[in-house]
């Protein structure tokens, strides 16, 4: 079984801050997915992640995918309360998803 | 993206009562769909794939009885929770692949069941 663990687990911070959410497996993915939800909604997709190294940008956020392809972060400058929701990082044939990282950004 | 409906987006019972949640893929035909158990702030559980034409593979510890799976066809999979009780209570979603890109899913929004 492909297990990820995602860190932290909870984080509140202020609004301008930089936060960095964390995705590890001792397992190789072919890709990665990482998801945003909101409470009372299903997960939406915010990017796919496949080649080692492979960087991809959506406004604020900075996905990276590990060289070895083990594991992954999601880097989000100037948080904003818009960005407030869960994360989850998602992978493998079954999608195993990690536990999620809870983000509260304060106004 | 694709779209993934779920339906009702929540529902209220009796103990005891059986409860059934439609996921539709609206612009995409969908041969295997996913449904996620979740608990507030908790990741999401996978807890059987349903595959059109054909018996639902569930999840270890996941009650196939309890929760019956149809995917009668390539654009809808029904989740059925049976003789309903308390803890059964839960938000159910649903995801399914759009096959553009291996490994995406797209998600209802989600079924937010109570059993009173």
């Amino acid at each position: 079984t492909q297990l990820l663990e995602q860190s932290p687990q909870f984080l509140s911070i202020q609004e301008g801050e930089n936060l960095t959410v964390y995705c590890n497996s001792s397992s190789v993915f072919s890709s990665l997915q990482w998801y945003r939800q909101e409470p009372g909604e299903g997960p939406v997709l915010l990017v796919t992640v496949v080649t080692g190294g492979e960087v991809k940008k959506l406004k604020r956020l900075t996905f990276q995918f590990g060289d070895a392809r083990k594991d992954s972060s999601l880097h989000i400058t100037a948080a904003q309360p818009g960005d407030t929701g869960l994360y989850l990082c998602a992978g493998g044939k079954r999608l195993t998803f990690g536990e999620g990282t809870q983000l509260t950004v304060n106004p | 993206g694709a779209v993934v409906s779920q339906h009702p987006s929540w529902v209220i019972c009796k103990s005891g009562t059986s409860v059934k949640i439609e996921c539709r893929s609206l612009d995409f035909q969908a041969t295997t769909m996913f449904w996620y158990r979740q608990f507030p702030k908790q990741s999401l559980m996978l807890m059987a794939t349903s595959n059109e034409g054909s018996k639902a593979t569930y999840e270890q510890g996941v009650e196939k009885d309890k929760f019956l799976i149809n995917h009668a066809s390539l654009t809808l999979s029904t989740l059925t929770v049976t003789s309903a009780h308390p803890e059964d209570s839960s938000f159910y979603i649903c995801s399914a692949h759009s096959g553009s890109v291996v490994g995406e899913l797209f998600f209802g929004e989600g079924s937010r069941l109570t059993v009173l």
